[in-house]
């Protein structure tokens, strides 16, 4: 069974410019979440969607981030203008959905983005 | 809001041997469940153990067993038999349950493994 699929792994992009990055989550799983992770930290939700509903985006910076899941399968993950404090990691993980909000989530490997 | 501690930003242990990670949570919930996620350099966060709060005991896979203390709020991960290929960075994290469900995560300890 494929894991949680994430493109592109790396990105360099100059400040201003906008960056896009994608996740498939394991096949059936209806939960997906998006993390932001700095250097040394530990991963911090952005958002996190059941089916195609953005039901947490309490920590999505909305002036220049956003999110989608049209097809509550894959999800596509923006930033427009990119700034240099956006260099991170941005993890995107999945789980069954299916045991009332205590499932395991299980994390793709993760895009790292260097804004220059 | 829940917060996770992970004091030990740094560990070393001898091949064979065994090390313990150190977690500390505060939460106000009662039903919660932790996490012991494993990173290693190519960035891919695998889960290692995971232990259900009303459950008093300790999960275990393998050579992986955790010490759960819910009066403390402490949840140590015990590595038995330490590997080259266990090396990696190790997070802690809480897991909120029901309709706001997250993960709460902590700083990590990286974990070297000598030969």
């Amino acid at each position: 069974e494929a894991g949680v699929v994430q493109s592109p792994r790396y990105k360099i992009i100059e400040k201003k410019q906008p960056v896009a990055f994608w996740c498939n989550p394991i096949s059936g799983h209806n939960t997906l979440y998006w993390y932001l992770q700095n250097l040394g930290q530990g991963p911090e939700l952005l958002i996190r969607y059941e089916n195609e509903e953005a039901v947490d985006d309490s920590q999505l910076p909305k002036d220049r981030f956003s999110a989608e899941r049209l097809k509550g399968v894959d999800s596509t993950l923006k930033i427009q203008p990119a700034e240099l404090g956006d260099s991170a990691v941005y993890l995107c993980a999945s789980s069954s959905g299916l045991a009332g909000g205590y499932e395991t989530q299980y994390f793709g490997p993760g895009t790292r983005l260097l804004v220059l | 809001a829940q917060t996770v501690t992970q004091s030990q930003p740094e560990m070393s242990v001898q091949e064979a041997e065994t090390v313990t990670l150190s977690c500390t949570y505060d939460t106000s919930e009662s039903d919660y469940y932790l996490f012991w996620y494993k990173q290693p350099p190519s960035r891919q966060m695998i889960l290692v153990i995971r232990q259900e709060a009303y459950k008093q005991q300790n999960a275990t896979e393998n050579r992986f067993s955790v010490n759960f203390q819910k009066a403390a709020k402490s949840f140590s991960l015990k590595i038995s038999d330490s590997q080259l290929g266990d090396a990696a960075m190790y997070f802690c994290a809480y897991g909120s349950g029901g309709s706001n469900y997250k993960l709460t995560f902590g700083k990590g300890t990286l974990l070297t493994v000598n030969p």
